[in-house]
């Protein structure tokens, strides 16, 4: 089974710059997440799809951050303009049910912003 | 606010010596709860998960976690470490009627051969 894809895997830009992520789930996943992981914390969620549709985007900083997944499939996460605080690893995951069944995690974006 | 609590965040041992990772969390109510791993250079996969029944929960290469529910933890737990087992490791909590993944900030785990 292929897992979740994401590219590119790094990606270095100047502040102000803007820059996109994009996003492969698991075919027939139906759930599909953008998580932002900064150095020594954890993953942080921030947004989720259902199919096409958005579950929970309530820690998305939409001011700057945008996401979408057109036809339920690919999905793409975009900072404009990009802060120097924006620097992380930017994980994209899916399941096929919700987040109860088990999340597969991409390998996941590090976005550096100087 | 809610929240997953790891303590420890960095723990060096030696080859054979056990190991326990501690997490709290802060959710009242029903939870469902994950540990997650992430060896170098990978991406985050699937430890063990807790969602009711035994509180004693086994998972992928030996690996064990105990849900008390008295204590809000589910710590992990392996009697006998390897060096492959260096890695991050990763306590999440689902709380019931929520639907987010909330990941506490990880212990880094290095075993020494």
């Amino acid at each position: 089974e292929a897992g979740v894809a994401q590219s590119p895997r790094y990606k270095i830009i100047e502040k102000r710059q803007s820059v996109a992520f994009w996003c492969n789930p698991i075919s027939g996943h139906a759930t599909l997440y953008w998580y932002q992981q900064i150095l020594g914390q954890g993953p942080k969620l921030l947004i989720q799809f259902q199919n096409n549709g958005v579950v929970d985007d309530s820690q998305l900083p939409k001011d700057r951050f945008s996401a979408e997944r057109l036809k339920g499939v690919d999905s793409t996460l975009k900072i404009q303009p990009a802060k120097l605080e924006d620097s992380a690893v930017y994980l994209c995951a899916s399941s096929y049910r919700d987040v109860n069944t088990e999340a597969f995690f991409g390998q996941g974006t590090r976005l550096t912003v100087v | 606010a809610q929240s997953v609590s790891q303590h420890n965040h960095h723990v060096i041992l030696s080859e054979a010596a056990s190991l326990e990772l501690g997490c709290n969390y802060s959710y009242g109510g029903t939870v469902n709860l994950f540990w997650y791993v992430q060896y170098p250079g990978q991406h985050l996969q699937l430890l063990l998960k807790y969602f009711s029944g035994d509180p004693l929960v086994k998972g992928i290469k030996g690996f064990e976690a105990e849900f008390i529910k008295s204590k809000f933890s589910f710590n992990l737990r392996k009697p006998s470490v390897q060096w492959s087992d260096t890695a991050e490791y990763f306590c999440a909590v689902i709380p019931y009627g929520n639907n987010r993944l909330a990941f506490g900030k990880g212990n880094q785990v290095v075993v020494i051969p």
